[in-house]
């Protein structure tokens, strides 16, 4: 149940935009999304709760596709700061405050 | 300031002995977590509580327990059937929305476990 990430990695150069899709086998409640760097705890970066929602955090936005059951989260004109790993965690609504998380996208963003 | 503390950062396990993981929180958080990292890995889910006294397993509980005697507090013991204990472990917490399903997730800033 645990939900599917890709790509696996992406490697930008400043200024380019990328996007990194969660995909959930069940019904999805909420999507969450995480930024982590090496060795440090991740960080919060935005919930989507409704279908089709958009929410922005800077030049990171998401959406949510209740009927896809995907999110997708879209990094826009990339600057250093958003290199590190990213993380989709989801809630179904039959097992509120479960969170799982997906296997991460490696986003490097270099110069 | 409110948080979420994880003790110790660094942990040594000898073959055969047990170990725990402190977590605490004092942000009033109803929900708590406990996930493992792997290198390169994402985020497992071990063990979740979501009110004093009761807790769930998550999708790798086997050779981990835990106690949630105070609604601040959800120690991690990892056991020695857990026979591959080395990585990366975060402790979360979050708080329940009045319609339902849960608010993000603070983490702390984790603890190392190796085996000696």
């Amino acid at each position: 149940q645990q939900p599917v990430q890709s790509p696996q990695a992406v490697i930008l150069r400043e200024g380019e935009d990328a996007v990194i899709n969660c995909s959930s086998s069940k019904a999805l409640y909420s999507v969450h999304w995480y930024r982590q760097k090496h060795g440090e705890a991740p960080i919060f970066l935005m919930i989507l709760l409704k279908g089709g929602e958009q929410k922005g955090h800077d030049k990171i936005s998401a959406s949510f596709n209740e009927k896809k059951q995907q999110s997708s989260l879209y990094l826009t004109a990339s600057q250093l700061s958003y290199s590190g790993t990213y993380f989709c965690g989801t809630e179904f609504t039959d097992s509120w405050g479960k969170f799982q998380f997906g296997a991460g996208t490696q986003v490097v963003v270099t110069p | 300031d409110g948080g979420i503390t994880q003790s110790p950062k660094y942990l040594f396990r000898k073959e055969g002995q047990n170990v725990t993981l402190s977590c605490e929180q004092n942000l009033n958080h109803d929900a708590m977590y406990w996930y493992r990292q792997d290198p390169g890995q994402g985020l497992r889910l071990i063990y979740y509580s979501q009110i004093v006294n009761d807790f769930q397993k998550g999708d790798i509980a086997e050779g981990y327990s835990v106690s949630r005697e105070k609604k601040e507090s959800f120690p991690l013991t990892v056991t020695s059937a857990q026979k591959n204990p080395t990585a990366f472990y975060l402790c979360a917490s979050s708080s329940a929305w009045a319609g339902g399903g849960y608010e993000k997730l603070f983490f702390g800033s984790g603890t190392q476990l190796s085996v000696l």
